[in-house]
């Protein structure tokens, strides 16, 4: 079955530092796979999504993730953080012939100054 | 991106009643879909909204709780029904493109006292 483990909980960076979270998933084919960031009393927003060709996919906001098939990996970085990127990021695997999106439990991420 | 409205945003209900969710979205998208968002959670889904016929549930939901009605291709309505103070949760709508991308809606928080 497909899963999604994202294995930090809370991950806390200074600003102007990089940032990586972590996501796996587990998929017999070729994945689609998404990051969502959720700020507070907000909902969900794509930052960007992999499909297939280029491993390295640029999404909005500086934010970019790179797949790893012998890794079944999907790392979320950014090279600077700002005090806004302050929110839970959420990895996402499409579920195929299910037409769902499988959730991981999310990253709750704080900036501090 | 697909634009996709939920309202209300917010309500407190007293336990016993129901409540009637409206999500309206833009024509880019295909399938429509509720999801569940407990305090500090992942994401759940509860249903796929049918066009014109019954919601397709997921293990542990069921219509009679969440009825679910979608008319046309841009408008769906999520009712909680007979709430208790354990449905207090964000429920959030998304709109699934062609392209397998879920855009969501900014959610409705739910309050049971």
């Amino acid at each position: 079955a497909q899963s999604v483990t994202q294995p930090d909980i809370h991950i806390t960076v200074s600003e102007g530092a990089s940032l990586e979270l972590r996501c796996n998933y587990s998929y017999g084919a070729t994945p689609y796979l998404f990051w969502y960031v959720q700020s507070p009393g907000q909902g969900l927003q794509l930052l960007l999504k992999y499909f297939s060709g280029d491993t390295l996919v640029q999404g909005i906001e500086g934010f970019e993730a790179e797949f790893k098939r012998s890794q079944s990996s999907f790392n979320l970085r950014k090279p600077s953080v700002h005090w806004s990127d302050a929110a839970e990021y959420f990895c996402a695997v499409y579920g195929g012939a299910t037409n769902k999106l499988i959730f991981g439990t999310g990253t709750l991420l704080a900036v501090q100054p | 991106s697909a634009v996709i409205s939920q309202k209300p945003s917010r309500d407190i209900c007293q336990r016993g009643t129901s409540l009637t969710i409206q999500c309206q979205v833009d024509s880019q998208v295909t399938m429509m879909f509720w999801y569940r968002q407990q305090p500090g959670q992942s994401l759940t889904l509860i249903a796929t909204a049918n066009q014109g016929s019954e919601a397709t549930y997921e293990s542990g939901f069921v219509i009679d709780k969440f009825p679910i009605s979608r008319p046309n291709l841009t408008f769906s309505t999520l009712t909680v029904s007979n709430m208790s103070p354990e449905d207090s949760s964000i429920y959030l709508c998304s709109g699934g493109t062609a392209t397998y991308e879920q855009y969501f809606g900014p959610g409705t928080r739910l309050t049971v006292t």
